[in-house]
């Protein structure tokens, strides 16, 4: 079945430092792949997405290419702030893969330090 | 943009009591809602998929007695966890679309903590 597979936090940066979270999937269709940050306490929130390879998505200073060579999604940020503490999760949807729900990654949980 | 609203945003009950728990899309017509289940330090799970005006698909390992949903309108869906007990106790997530291909809307979750 479909899966993902996101890095093992957690991670602790200090201000202004260069994010990578790193990201692949298995998916028997063609999936649309995403970024959800949840903050403490709170639902999630779509960071941003990609639909198709090569495709980039961004948002905030947040980058993701998706790379179907490599099967990777990798979440990069080049100056990470205090309020970029949350938890990501990476996710895809396959819905060529017979379903329309959303799988998810284990989450990981980013601390930015001042 | 879309908006999605889950209440309560907290509860404690009692073992044995239920608890009900709504999951409403303000601003659109959700044909599709998801229900998922969050341990502490863990991803979410699915529990289960519903489709306005039909019963629910529940992931396998997920109790469909004790996890009651309902998705009565194309605004509201809602789950109801029967003889609640304290493993019960989670962080619940629902999540909405209006259409397949269209994006997905949270809320912003339950704390549910059963003593």
């Amino acid at each position: 079945g479909d899966s993902v597979t996101q890095m093992e936090g957690p991670v602790t940066l200090s201000e202004e430092a260069f994010l990578t979270i790193n990201c692949t999937y298995t998916a028997t269709g063609y999936p649309s792949l995403f970024w959800y940050v949840q903050y403490p306490g709170e639902g999630l929130q779509l960071l941003l997405k990609a639909t198709k390879a090569d495709d980039k998505g961004s948002n905030k200073g947040f980058e993701a290419t998706y790379r179907k060579e490599t099967t990777s999604f990798h979440l990069e940020k080049g100056s990470v702030q205090v309020s970029d503490s949350a938890v990501y999760f990476c996710a895809l949807s396959d819905s060529q893969g017979g379903s329309e729900k959303l799988v998810f990654g284990k989450g990981t949980k980013l601390t930015v330090n001042p | 943009g879309a908006v999605v609203s889950q209440h309560p945003s907290w509860v404690i009950c009692k073992s044995g009591t239920s608890v009900k728990i709504e999951c409403r899309s303000l601003d659109f017509q959700a044909t599709t809602m998801f229900w998922y289940r969050q341990f502490p330090k863990q991803s979410l799970m699915l529990m289960a998929t519903s489709n306005e005006g039909s019963k629910a698909t529940y992931e396998q390992g997920v109790e469909k007695d004790k996890f009651l949903i309902n998705h009565a309108s194309l605004t509201l869906s809602t789950l109801t966890v029967t003889s609640a007990h304290p493993e019960d106790s989670s962080f619940y997530i629902c999540s909405a679309r209006a259409f397949p291909n269209y994006g997905y809307t949270f809320g912003s979750g339950t704390r549910l903590t059963v003593v």
